[in-house]
Formats: C-alpha cells, sequence, structure tokens
C-alpha cells in the first residue's frame, strides 16, 4: 500500500505569514494528489485536486504543486479564517490519506 | 446544489451491526464514484472504500483493514449509496462521512458510537 507522510504534523503561524506544508508519497502517484482543510466538528474541505488546481471558492492564496512522490500546500498569506487542520490525500483507485497538519495561531 | 446527506448512526453494541445510508441531490448520481471515509475522534481522516459508477465498471475497492467486515451497496434509482458494517467493535466509533469522489463533496457527517 502507498503510505502518505505529511509534515509538519503541527505548525504555529501568524496572521499575514505564508505557510508550506509537504506531503511525501511511498511511491509515484503521478499527480493524483487532493488537499483538504478541516475546522472542528466539520467536514473536510477540498481545497485543491490534481495536485496543482484550486477547487471553485477557494481564494487564490491556497496553491499546491508538485508531482510523482513530493507535494506542497502553500498559503501565500495567512488569514484568521485559515487556522485549521490540513490533510493530504492520495486518490484514484484507492485513497490514502495523510496524517494532518494542525495550523494553530502563533 | 450538490449535496450529500447521511442519516443511521447512533449508539449500538459490540458485535452489533449498522447500515448508514448517505442521499446525493444536485449532481448525476449514477455518474458519480461515491466513496465512504471515517474519522475517530481525535483522530485523522481514514478511507473506507467506494463504489465505482457503472460507467466505470460499478465494483468496490476498500482498504485493507475495512475488507471483511464492510460493504458498500448504492440504488442508483434512489439517490442512495449505503454503507453496512457487521461484528461492530469499538474501535469502529467514528463520524463516518460520504464523499462524490470527483467533486470532492462531502456530507455533514453521520456518528456511530460502539459500545456496551
Amino acid at each position: 500500500d502507498i503510505q502518505m507522510t505529511q509534515s509538519p504534523s503541527s505548525l504555529s503561524a501568524s496572521v499575514g505569514d505564508r505557510v508550506t506544508i509537504t506531503c511525501r508519497a511511498s511511491q509515484g502517484i503521478r499527480n493524483d494528489l487532493a488537499w483538504y482543510q478541516q475546522k472542528p466538528g466539520k467536514a473536510p474541505k477540498r481545497l485543491i485536486y490534481g495536485a496543482s488546481t484550486l477547487q471553485d471558492g477557494v481564494p487564490s492564496r491556497f496553491s499546491g504543486s508538485g508531482s510523482g512522490t513530493e507535494f506542497t500546500l502553500t498559503i501565500s498569506s495567512l488569514q484568521s479564517e485559515d487556522f485549521a487542520t490540513y490533510y493530504c490525500l492520495r486518490d484514484g483507485s484507492f485513497w490514502t490519506f495523510g496524517q494532518g497538519t494542525k495550523l494553530e495561531v502563533e | 446544489e450538490v449535496q450529500l446527506v447521511e442519516s443511521g448512526g447512533g449508539l449500538v453494541k459490540p458485535g452489533g451491526s449498522l447500515r448508514l445510508s448517505c442521499a446525493g441531490s444536485g449532481f448525476i448520481f449514477s455518474d458519480a464514484w461515491m466513496t465512504w471515509v471515517r474519522q475517530a475522534p481525535g483522530k485523522e481522516l481514514e478511507w473506507v472504500g467506494h463504489f465505482k459508477s457503472k460507467i466505470d465498471g460499478g465494483t468496490t475497492e476498500y482498504a485493507t483493514p475495512m475488507k471483511d467486515r464492510f460493504t458498500i451497496s448504492r440504488d442508483d434509482s434512489e439517490n442512495m449509496v449505503y454503507l453496512q458494517i457487521n461484528s461492530l467493535k469499538m474501535e469502529d466509533t467514528a463520524v463516518y462521512y460520504c464523499v462524490t469522489s470527483s467533486m470532492g463533496v462531502w456530507g455533514q457527517g453521520t456518528v456511530v458510537t460502539v459500545s456496551s
């Protein structure tokens, strides 16, 4: 089974900061990678799919890059509503989630 | 608007069974791969499995730990997908979400609690 290793597991940052979260696949997954944001008590919300395509309605400060085994989610200028937990997801025929990154206020 | 609404969760004793339901609307249900994901309290998201659309083979795939006790079915005439869980264990306690795989839309989740 393909494993997804997400880092860091937690991150402290301030409004206006540039933040990067990384996800590594144990083997190549082309661009079968999505990023999700989850707030407490809520269902996850897809931000990025196909490694770099922004979901409709998601602010352009979110961006995704990568292909193969290494992927990144970048938030260019952190806003207060962005403090949440982020997950990468290898999708396609078999799904595997990363362990999550909790983004907290510094 | 694409919408998914799960139901059927509740408190169940270990060893019991439960069938969760998910109603879809706002999209062509028969064309969609339908996925179930769960999240235990305070834990990460965990893929359960999915049911492919008929045009893509109409087959199911499951995460390895789910293969024995979990069964996904669907009724395209009713825009419904189901998750049957047998021989429930305490570690099955979680919020169970229904997801449209390609659109990335999730339901609000239904809570399953396994406890004696």
